[in-house]
C-alpha cells in the first residue's frame, strides 16, 4: 500500500537553528508532492509543491524542499527557523495516474517547537 | 476570496447519536473532499466529490457515514449512529477543477476541520 513517511515526531529548535524534516514515500510511479503546515488554531496550508521540472523547490517564509526520486524522499528544509515557524508539519503525495492526480496521502506529521 | 468554511467546529455526542458536519468549499471549486485525523494518526482520504457526483468513496470507514453534497455546493458529512472510534478531525477540503495544460496538478484548500468527540 501506498504510505508517506515522516522521520520525526516532534522536533524542538532554537531560533536560528537550521531545520531539515525527512519525508519518505512508497509509489513507484510518477508523484505530485506536497508539504501542509498547520500553525496553532489555524487550517491546514500550503507550503510548497512538486510537480514536475526543478527538483529543488522555494515555498512562502523561506522553505525549501527537494525531490530526490532514487530515494522516494521530499525533505523539508530552512535555514535559520524563527518562532513563529512553531507548528505541525505534514508531508503528502499524490500518486498521478497519467495525467490525473490521485488522492493525498499523508505521513502523520512533524511537530516543530522553536524556542525563543 | 473566501476560504474553506466548516461547521460546527467541535462537537461533543455520545455514542449512538447522529451528528451532521457541514463544509462550504471556496466558490467555484467542483471538486471538494473530505478527510479525518485521528488522533495520533495520520490524515486519511475519506471521498471526493466532483460538483455533485461521489468520484472516490474508498476511504469512507463504514456504512455509518454517508456524504453528500446536493447541487454541487457544500457538502454535508453524516456519521450515524456515532461510535467511540469516530472521534477525530474532519478536514474538508476543495479545489479547482483542472484547466487544460495542467495536466495531473491539483492544489487542495483546507478548512480548519471540525473536532468530534464521541463519548
Amino acid at each position: 500500500a501506498q504510505s508517506v513517511s515522516q522521520h520525526n515526531h516532534h522536533v524542538i529548535l532554537s531560533e536560528a537553528a537550521s531545520l531539515e524534516l525527512g519525508c519518505n514515500y512508497s509509489y513507484g510511479g510518477t508523484v505530485n508532492l506536497f508539504w501542509y503546515v498547520q500553525y496553532p488554531g489555524q487550517h491546514l496550508q500550503l507550503l510548497l509543491k512538486y510537480f514536475s521540472g526543478d527538483p529543488l523547490v522555494k515555498g512562502i517564509k523561506g522553505f525549501e524542499a527537494e525531490f530526490i526520486k532514487s530515494k522516494f524522499s521530499f525533505n523539508l528544509r530552512k535555514p535559520s527557523v524563527q518562532w513563529s515557524d512553531t507548528a505541525e508539519y505534514f508531508c503528502a503525495v499524490a500518486p498521478n495516474y497519467g495525467g490525473s492526480q490521485g488522492n493525498l496521502i499523508f505521513g502523520k506529521g512533524t511537530k516543530l517547537s522553536v524556542k525563543p | 476570496e473566501a476560504g474553506v468554511t466548516q461547521f460546527p467546529s467541535h462537537s461533543v455526542i455520545e455514542k449512538g447519536q447522529t451528528v451532521t458536519l457541514r463544509c462550504d468549499p471556496i466558490s467555484g471549486h467542483d471538486n471538494l473532499y473530505w478527510y479525518r485525523r485521528v488522533m495520533g494518526k495520520e490524515i486519511k482520504f475519506l471521498l471526493h466529490f466532483v460538483k455533485e457526483s461521489k468520484q472516490d468513496e474508498s476511504g469512507m470507514p463504514n456504512n455509518r457515514f454517508l456524504a453528500e453534497r446536493t447541487g454541487g455546493t457544500y457538502s454535508t458529512l453524516k456519521v450515524q449512529p456515532a461510535e467511540l472510534e469516530d472521534s477525530g478531525v474532519y478536514f474538508c477540503a476543495s479545489s479547482q477543477r483542472l484547466r487544460g495544460g495542467i495536466s495531473g496538478a491539483n492544489v487542495l484548500t483546507f478548512g480548519a476541520g471540525s473536532r468530534l468527540t464521541v463519548l
